[in-house]
């Protein structure tokens, strides 16, 4: 069945490093949302990729789309204590079947 | 709006009882889901609806759960009977038409004992 793999698992990182965190999908996808969950909150939506090769920003946030529309990525620059938590891809296959990625936790030093 | 609304917020249940979750979801969207997260299998999804039809369920666990949307602004999710492995953070989320952004609510913290 359809499976989205996501890594790292956890990433620490001292405060204004880089993070990055990746999903693959072993089917093709129809579009890729990415979510942020604070601990103790619940998921809370950032974007969505619809196009083969798209790039999106949120200021800080960059969100890549594969060509093959089968992996993405989430690049935070300069990480801040603010984005601390875990972030989730989700893949949506043509079937309309939506899957999460099992997130990746970043946590920072100050 | 006051976003996606579940009750009770927190459950603590002895094993073998009947336990039923709610949702309301923000007025207008016509997609509803509910997932569960554990530390062990992350966030899954257990079952959605579109127009309050169940579309694919494939996620349930087992015949012991079971959700219904009666209508457009209210969902369950029934657990009969609860089982110690069913402990988890239950969360209901809405979108406008399945593929969109979804909304999710504040979650139920279910504990079996």
């Amino acid at each position: 069945g359809q499976q989205v793999m996501q890594i790292p698992q956890y990433q620490h990182v001292q405060e204004g490093e880089d993070f990055t965190t990746y999903c693959n999908s072993s089917t093709t996808l129809s579009n890729i949302q990415w979510y942020k969950q604070r601990p103790g909150g619940h998921p809370v939506f950032l974007i969505q990729l619809v196009k083969s090769g798209e790039v999106k920003k949120q200021k800080r946030l960059t969100f890549q789309f594969g060509e093959a529309k089968k992996n993405s990525s989430l690049h935070i620059t300069a990480t801040q204590t603010t984005d601390v938590g875990t972030y989730f891809c989700a893949g949506y296959s043509s079937a309309s079947k939506i899957i999460f990625g099992s997130g990746t936790r970043l946590s920072i030093r100050p | 709006d006051a976003g996606v609304i579940q009750s009770p917020r927190h459950e603590v249940t002895e094993m073998g009882q009947e336990v039923t979750l709610r949702c309301k979801p923000i007025s207008g969207h016509n997609s509803l889901f509910w997932y569960r997260q554990t530390m062990m299998r992350g966030l899954e999804l257990l079952i959605y609806f579109n127009n309050n039809v169940p579309i694919d369920d494939s996620g349930m666990p087992e015949d012991r759960f079971s959700a219904k949307m009666p209508n457009a602004s209210f969902s369950t999710l029934k657990i009969q009977p609860s089982e110690p492995r069913d402990s988890a953070v239950y969360f209901c989320a809405s979108s406008y038409l399945g593929e969109n952004e979804q909304f999710f609510g504040p979650g139920t913290r279910l504990t079996v004992l």
